[in-house]
């Protein structure tokens, strides 16, 4: 079983509207967790880190911890078409080598 | 500031040929990591350095791949033999010091093997 779990999608949203990207962890004793995004062709960028329990805004994007059930979340508001992508969930379980899930393909439709 | 430079680009290459890979992390970072890429096995850490130390090689799939970092701005991933499931993107990534930092990814390098 992998240990960073991702619906490998493709989760389709309108423009403007707000995607929900979700991944779930097996490991309790992972200490952050990221969002890295991932155009087709492409090398995988920074969007978000997360290390405490709660809510992490900055800009249009909000990540969600909640160690308790083991999950983490990335809502894009106002999604645009270029927003289009794939998106990684991964974890540090204080190694600090990241494990990556398989990633979420989202796709904004104009 | 430059990021973490891979070469080459792109690689094709026959079955049998030894591939060399290259890395340069971003200055003053400690961390060094080789990731691997495919459709089918998503993205897979190999191995990574600290200081210059490998400290985890349990993701090198078997011993045609060695990896080695001579200094703190050079690091190579080598391929001896090579084979057609080799193909994929390899990454290179580094990471400052200290505790919860990002990891900084290369462009990647394509490789093909026929």
């Amino acid at each position: 079983q992998k240990e960073v779990e991702q619906n490998s999608g493709p989760l389709s949203v309108p423009e403007g509207a707000i995607a929900s990207l979700n991944c779930t962890y097996s490991d309790r004793g992972s200490q952050s967790f990221f969002w890295y995004r991932q155009y087709s062709g492409k090398s995988p960028e920074l969007i978000m880190s997360i290390y405490s329990n709660g809510d992490k805004e900055d800009g249009r994007f909000t990540a969600q911890l909640n160690k308790a059930s083991q999950y983490v979340s990335l809502l894009i508001r106002d999604s645009q078409p270029s927003d289009s992508a794939t998106y990684l969930c991964a974890e540090d379980t204080g190694r600090r080598a990241l494990t990556f899930g398989s990633g979420t393909r989202l796709q904004v439709q104009p | 500031d430059a990021g973490v430079i891979q070469s080459p680009r792109h690689e094709v290459t026959e079955m049998g040929q030894e591939v060399t890979l290259r890395c340069k992390p971003i200055s003053g970072h400690d961390y060094l990591f080789w990731y691997r890429q495919t459709m089918m096995r998503g993205l897979e850490l190999l191995i990574y350095f600290n200081n210059n130390v490998p400290i985890d090689d349990s993701g090198m799939p078997e011993d045609r791949f060695s990896a080695k970092m001579p200094n703190a701005s050079f690091s190579t991933l080598k391929i001896q033999p090579s084979e057609p499931r080799d193909s994929a993107v390899y990454f290179c990534a580094s990471s400052p010091p200290g505790l919860g930092n990002t990891i900084y990814f290369g462009e990647g390098s394509w490789l093909t093997v026929v």
